[in-house]
């Protein structure tokens, strides 16, 4: 299966700075990825489909990029509201699959 | 808009079947291609498999030989079995639907807000 890597772990920003995750996949998955953003006792929630795209409702503070096995979710000008763990995952290969996280802490 | 809830019991004990319903409101169950998708503490999320509103599924290797997925269009809902369970299957369970279409590729773009099933005698 289709392993993904995130990093860093974990990250701790203060408000308005940007933030920079990255996701890394074992073998490519062309653009098929999305990133999740998951809040303590919540549902993940899409950000980000088809590595680029922001879901609806989504800020254009967070945008994504990359192809292949190398992606990036940048969400910039961060407010309190950001901390959570954000997950990517990978729909270019069955079975789809889950990168680790990074928790981001806004302090 | 459409929500998700899934409903089912809480506490299995080890070696019995796990049956969970996600119950589809505000939309139709018709025309998606439907989740289910696990987290156990701690961990990442884990994919178990999806369901197509005509019944077609596909499970995750890992599981494919303890799971059964249904639809029931009619009742707007659709189901997970998990049998022969053990504490390793001890998680949050979450239904999920597929949404979100680009280059022929789904994702989920709507989530229950997840049932904790806890294994254990």
């Amino acid at each position: 299966e289709t392993v993904l890597t995130q990093s860093p772990a974990t990250l701790s920003l203060s408000p308005g700075e940007t933030a920079t995750l990255s996701c890394r996949a074992s073998q490519s998955v062309s653009g098929h990825l999305a990133w999740y953003q998951q809040k303590a006792g919540q549902a993940p929630r899409l950000l980000i489909y088809g590595a680029s795209n922001r879901a609806t409702g989504i800020p254009a503070r967070f945008s994504g990029s990359g192809s292949g096995t190398d992606f990036t979710l940048t969400i910039s000008s961060l407010e309190p509201e950001d901390s959570a763990v954000y997950y990517c995952q990978q729909r270019g290969n069955l079975p789809e699959t889950f990168g680790p996280g990074t928790e981001v802490d806004i302090k | 808009q459409v929500q998700l809830q899934e409903s089912g019991p809480g506490l299995v004990k080890p070696s019995e079947t796990l049956s969970l319903t996600c119950i589809v409101s505000g939309g139709s169950i018709s025309g998606y291609y439907w989740s289910w998708f696990r987290q156990p503490p701690g961990r990442e999320l884990e994919w178990i498999g999806f369901i197509h509103y005509t019944g077609s599924s596909r499970y995750n290797p890992s599981l494919k030989s303890r799971v059964i997925m249904s639809v029931d269009t009619s009742n707007n809902q659709f189901s997970l079995k998990l049998n022969s369970v053990t504490a390793a299957d001890t998680a949050v369970y979450y239904c999920a639907r597929y949404g979100v279409l680009l280059a022929g590729v789904h994702y989920m773009d709507v989530w229950g807000e997840g049932v904790t099933v806890t294994v254990s005698s």
